[in-house]
């Protein structure tokens, strides 16, 4: 079974510091990972997808993920946060079969102080 | 385009009332599927279409039933509403393989008194 966890239910950071959120996932064959961002009242919507072509993925809004397949771990990072990024972040591993569902961490809610 | 829709945005219902959340999607996608959300815990599957006239069960399928009539549209069925169902409901559509990203709806967002 495939499973996610996500270190830290709430992050803080200071408006042009760098966000970075914890992923780690566990997978018996090679993960399909994906972060998505919700922001309040809305649906998810992906930011970033990792599917082996190259370990470090570069996504929406200057987000980008690697993939460390020694450390199971896929972190989010951004250089530089901006108030418009306040929003919950999802890592999900996708399974490698026909029902290809997501499995989700329980989510980290990034606060931007000004 | 619309991408992934569903029907309602929010509702009241009272403990054991019936109903039906509705969901389309525009892609011509073969895979689609229900989670729920609450806090703390991500989202989780609670059922799973493969193709028209196919569902199979999830992570959490007890008290839901779904229904997938065509390649758009899949629903979720709630018999005898309890208050555990207090939750937010996404649907979600794919395409055929696990390197695709899912694409999820706004969600719809039941409240069970």
């Amino acid at each position: 079974a495939q499973s996610v966890t996500q270190l830290g239910s709430h992050v803080s950071v200071s408006e042009g510091a760098l966000v970075l959120l914890r992923c780690n996932y566990s997978s018996s064959v090679p993960p399909y990972l994906f972060w998505y961002v919700q922001y309040p009242n809305q649906g998810l919507q992906l930011l970033l997808k990792y599917t082996s072509a190259a370990t470090l993925v570069k996504g929406i809004n200057g987000f980008e993920a690697e993939f460390k397949k020694s450390e199971t771990s896929f972190h989010l990072t951004k250089p530089s946060a901006h108030m418009s990024d306040a929003a919950e972040y999802f890592c999900a591993v996708s399974e490698d079969t026909g029902r290809r569902a997501l499995t989700f961490g329980s989510g980290t809610r990034l606060q931007v102080q000004p | 385009n619309a991408g992934v829709t569903q029907t309602p945005k929010f509702q009241v219902l009272k403990t054991g009332q019936s109903m039906t959340l509705q969901c389309a999607q525009d892609m011509n996608h073969n895979s689609m599927y229900w989670y729920r959300q609450d806090p703390g815990m991500g989202l989780r599957l609670i059922y799973y279409s493969a193709s028209e006239g196919t569902t199979d069960k999830g992570e959490v399928p007890n008290g839901y039933n779904v229904s997938r009539l065509n390649k758009r549209e899949f629903s979720l069925r709630l018999e005898s509403a309890a208050p555990s169902q207090t939750s937010v409901y996404f649907c979600a559509s794919t395409a055929e393989y696990s390197n695709q990203p899912q694409h999820f709806g706004d969600g719809t967002r039941l409240s069970i008194l």
